[in-house]
């Protein structure tokens, strides 16, 4: 069990909707980073925030925004949703040593 | 540009054989190197470490590291697998307060008996 918390595990939901992700962190660790992995990119960096402020952004689309609240919890929210958002959405908080704690992820299906 | 790669997609051993995972890095900064191990449908977990200090690092379910910075490699070997080894494991590059993790592209490893 890494401490990172992510929710739902599963969802299945059609084009053109929008979904939220939720993660909360390890207990102590103010970073929150958001990865997509799929089976044509890979694993890839979408977006950190550190203490609820935005720190890096990576392959992220416009589509897709995200935030981190007081209590330190993330959410990932993604709209207008096309089959090829279909993926695995991690998130992992880890301390400034740079070393990253994964959650279990969710699947996401756009049907 | 900082990169990580992984030359070999997918690696076949028998079980009880030694294991070798290559991976090559390509970084600016001094690097801190982690091997990620990740199980059908799980997450990714943290196998082992490099900051600093001795270049061979022992982790954790047997494996270890040996950083060479003359050939920036971060390979990762286990002396005798177990069929529990089976998975995806994925190099990574960061550093100290760094803004992400970049990730290679995976080994995939079977396990035969």
């Amino acid at each position: 069990d890494s401490g990172v918390t992510q929710t739902p595990k599963h969802l299945i939901t059609a084009t053109g909707q929008r979904v939220t992700l939720r993660c909360s962190p390890r207990s102590g660790d103010l970073s929150v980073y958001w990865y997509q992995q799929s089976l044509d990119q890979g694993l890839q960096f979408l977006i950190q925030y550190y203490n609820g402020e935005e720190r890096a952004k990576g392959n992220i689309l416009e589509r897709f925004s995200a935030q981190q609240f007081p209590d330190l919890h993330s959410e990932l929210n993604l709209s207008s949703l096309e089959l090829g958002d279909s993926a695995l959405y991690f998130c992992a908080s880890g301390p400034d040593t740079g070393e990253l704690f994964f959650g279990e992820g969710s699947r996401l299906t756009v049907l | 540009a900082q990169s990580v790669t992984q030359p070999d997609i997918h690696i076949t051993v028998s079980e009880g054989a030694s294991l070798e995972l290559r991976c090559n890095y390509s970084y600016g900064a001094t690097p801190y190197l982690f091997w990620y191990v990740q199980s059908p449908g799980q997450g990714l977990q943290l196998l082992l470490k490099y900051f600093s200090g001795d270049t061979l690092v022992q982790g954790i379910k047997g494996f270890e590291a040996e950083f060479k910075r003359s050939q920036s490699s971060f390979n990762l070997r286990k002396p005798s697998v177990h069929w529990s080894d089976a998975a995806e494991y994925f190099c990574a590059v960061g550093a100290y307060n760094t803004d992400k993790l970049i990730f290679g592209t995976g080994t995939r490893l079977q396990v035969f008996p």
